[in-house]
């Protein structure tokens, strides 16, 4: 079975520091790996996602990704952050298979302070 | 291009009621997915249909139901609803079921049972 561990419930960060948000995954087969943000009341928002090829995956908002199998972990980093970045962050795993349903890991809350 | 829109975007219940939620897909997409968030937690995944037929579940009861119509909108069915079925219900839609399809997400329905 897969599973998704998001080691850290919140980051606080500086504006402007560099962030990591950790993300471990646990599967048997092959995975398709994300990270989605959630706004205040708002739904999910893709940031970026890993399919294959590049282990470095660059996203939206200056938001990247390293996939590395042999530690299985997918963690994200931007070099710095601001005010706006504040809000969940939720790593998912997909086998793609029939359903290519996602399994989400528990969230990881930004807060960037001034 | 229209997003994924959701309604009600907030719907109180008491216990034992039933209560239908709606979702309207983004254009062209022919997938749609419901996850259920509650407080402080990832979305968890309660099933998928793509092109009207249930194509996965998740661990969820009979009680909770859907169907998609022949515009690709879907509807979540919850019967003899019970306080734990209290969280934000999210609908996602995607281009196809295949492998690492990305899922956009809608700005949910959050329900509240008294």
């Amino acid at each position: 079975a897969q599973s998704v561990t998001q080691l850290d419930s919140q980051v606080p960060v500086f504006e402007e520091a560099p962030v990591e948000l950790r993300c471990n995954y646990s599967s048997s087969v092959s995975v398709y790996l994300f990270w989605y943000v959630q706004y205040p009341n708002q739904g999910l928002q893709l940031l970026l996602k890993y399919l294959s090829g590049s282990t470095l995956v660059k996203g939206i908002n200056g938001f990247e990704a390293e996939f590395n199998k042999s530690q299985t972990s997918f963690h994200l980093r931007k070099p710095s952050v601001h005010i706006s970045d504040t809000a969940e962050y939720f790593c998912a795993v997909s086998d793609g298979g029939a359903t290519n349903k996602l399994i989400f890991g528990t969230g990881t809350l930004l807060a960037v302070q001034p | 291009e229209t997003g994924v829109t959701q309604s009600p975007t907030h719907l109180i219940k008491t216990r034992g009621q039933q209560v239908t939620l709606r979702c309207s897909s983004q254009s062209g997409h022919n997938t749609v997915s419901w996850y259920q968030q509650a407080l402080g937690q990832g979305p968890q995944f309660i099933f998928q249909y793509y092109r009207e037929e249930e194509n996965g579940r998740g661990n969820f009861p009979p009680r909770f139901s859907g169907l998609q119509f022949p515009n690709y909108s879907s509807e979540l069915n919850v019967n003899a609803l019970e306080l734990d079925d209290s969280a934000l219900y999210l609908c996602a839609s995607s281009l196809d079921q295949g492998r690492g399809e990305t899922q956009y997400f809608g700005p949910g329905t959050r329900l509240l049972v008294l």
